[in-house]
């Protein structure tokens, strides 16, 4: 059974950066491509970007100028930094992975909310 | 970026009747790489179908995915009480990937 499990900050103020750590357990990271997206009422759903195992990147140009995702292959987990928060990065964010092909399937963390005010 | 239309916004419906969704994209993309999810309260959205019309494995054959180019449909033949739900389509055909804004499937 694979499990994401992922962890974070979720109040921040404008400006700040906000940071989340994915764990995977039951799988190691390859031959996937582990992904963030977010959810929120105004914006639907969001993908912000994505990496494989040996730290290969792509990002969403929305947020290309802002964000970063790394890996740790050692610890089986990736992370989310995305600088420069405002209000509307306010949002649900999950940690998954999608992948399509002749073994489609999904794993999915359980998200993590992350308001930013003032 | 692909922008994904999804109609009905809501879709008000009796178990046992046929739901059929739509999904049209501002352009086309590589090799219909359209995906559907179905989400619940709470929850994580869930993998149906991927490349348009090929089910994930262990989702039910009430659930079929057709069409290509810019126009995709997902068909619920006969509705069962867990089906009431949002569905998304999404694309992968062309980066960055995007979803639609979904169509919400409820009780009638």
């Amino acid at each position: 059974q694979v499990q994401l499990l992922q962890w974070g900050a979720g109040l921040l103020k404008p400006s700040d950066t906000l940071s989340l750590t994915c764990g995977v357990n039951g799988r190691s990271l390859s031959p996937y491509w582990w992904c963030w997206i977010r959810q929120s009422p105004g914006k639907g759903l969001e993908w912000i970007g994505e990496i494989n195992q040996i730290g290969e990147t792509n990002y969403n140009p929305s947020f290309k100028s802002r964000v970063t995702i790394s890996v740790d292959a050692s610890e089986n987990q990736f992370s989310l930094n995305l600088r420069s928060v405002t209000a509307a990065d306010t949002a649900l964010y999950y940690c998954a992975s999608l992948h399509f092909g002749d073994d489609a399937g999904d794993y999915w963390g359980l998200g993590t909310l992350v308001t930013v005010s003032s | 970026e692909v922008v994904l239309t999804q109609s009905p916004g809501t879709l008000s419906l009796s178990p046992g009747e046929r739901a059929t969704l739509s999904c049209r994209a501002s352009q086309s993309f590589y090799n219909n790489y359209l995906a559907w999810f179905q989400q619940k309260p709470g929850r994580a959205p869930r993998l149906l179908i991927h490349a348009a019309s090929s089910r994930v494995t262990g989702i039910p054959d009430r659930f079929s995915g057709s069409g290509s180019g810019t126009d995709f449909t997902l068909t619920i033949s006969r509705l069962e009480p867990e089906d009431f739900a949002v569905y998304y389509c999404q694309q992968y055909g062309s980066s960055p990937w995007t979803f639609g804004q979904g169509t919400k499937v409820e009780i009638k």
